[in-house]
């Protein structure tokens, strides 16, 4: 079966921009969870919705937001773009809430 | 603040000795524990996993134990190939408004040498 797509794979942005990043979970999964990687910070939770409703959000700023469709993709969006934002954000869909498998990842750098 | 922790940045290991992984965490609500495996440029790739209810679950090469008292679980890896040189990456769960966050710890990059 198909894994979890994330588009584009990679990225360059201006600081102040906006982006959108995509993830199509694999089929039948209604978790999608998302994460920012960074050398210094590691792998950090920033949200996971279900069912098109957010359920958790980590600890980041208002500038990061997502949503859900009723197919279960998810979009990632952030807003007012920092140099600091530069990091591969990551997608990872679930069935059961404990096997999150990952996808590729979105490499965004912001100049 | 970090609640999962791997103090170990890097490990070397040669072909065919036992590769061990350390975890520690701090944060006792955490329920399910998860480790994964991850190569430059992809995603994280799902190694195995254990519960709260259990000290030890084994799949083939990879082994986890967890040691509830101490906060602190470890991979072995046994015997270690060089296809198992990756970052790894522990991981744990805690239940939040009827849904889960993993935590992760920073990664420890494993080399395994022929």
């Amino acid at each position: 079966k198909a894994g979890v797509t994330q588009t584009p794979r990679y990225l360059i942005k201006t600081r102040g921009q906006q982006v959108t990043l995509s993830c199509s979970p694999i089929s039948g999964h209604r978790s999608v969870s998302w994460y920012q990687q960074t050398p210094g910070q590691g792998l950090q939770f920033l949200f996971e919705y279900f069912s098109e409703t957010q359920r958790n959000k980590g600890n980041f700023p208002g500038r990061f937001s997502g949503r859900q469709f009723s197919n279960s993709r998810s979009e990632m969006n952030v807003s007012t773009l920092e140099l600091g934002d530069s990091a591969l954000y990551l997608c990872a869909s679930s069935f059961d809430n404990y096997g999150y498998t990952f996808g590729s990842g979105t490499r965004l750098t912001v100049v | 603040d970090q609640q999962v922790k791997q103090n170990s940045p890097s490990l070397s290991v040669q072909e065919g000795r036992i590769s061990i992984l350390n975890c520690d965490y701090t944060n006792s609500m955490f329920d399910y524990f998860l480790w994964y495996k991850k190569y430059p440029a992809e995603g994280p790739t799902f190694l195995i996993s254990i519960s709260s209810i259990k000290d030890k679950n084994e799949d083939g090469r990879f082994t986890v134990f967890l040691n509830k008292s101490a906060k602190h679980l470890s991979l072995h890896i046994v015997p270690s190939q060089p296809g198992d040189s990756a970052v790894y990456f522990c991981a744990a769960t805690r239940r939040l408004n009827s849904g889960y966050a993993l935590n992760f710890g920073k990664g420890t990059s494993l080399l395994v040498t022929p």
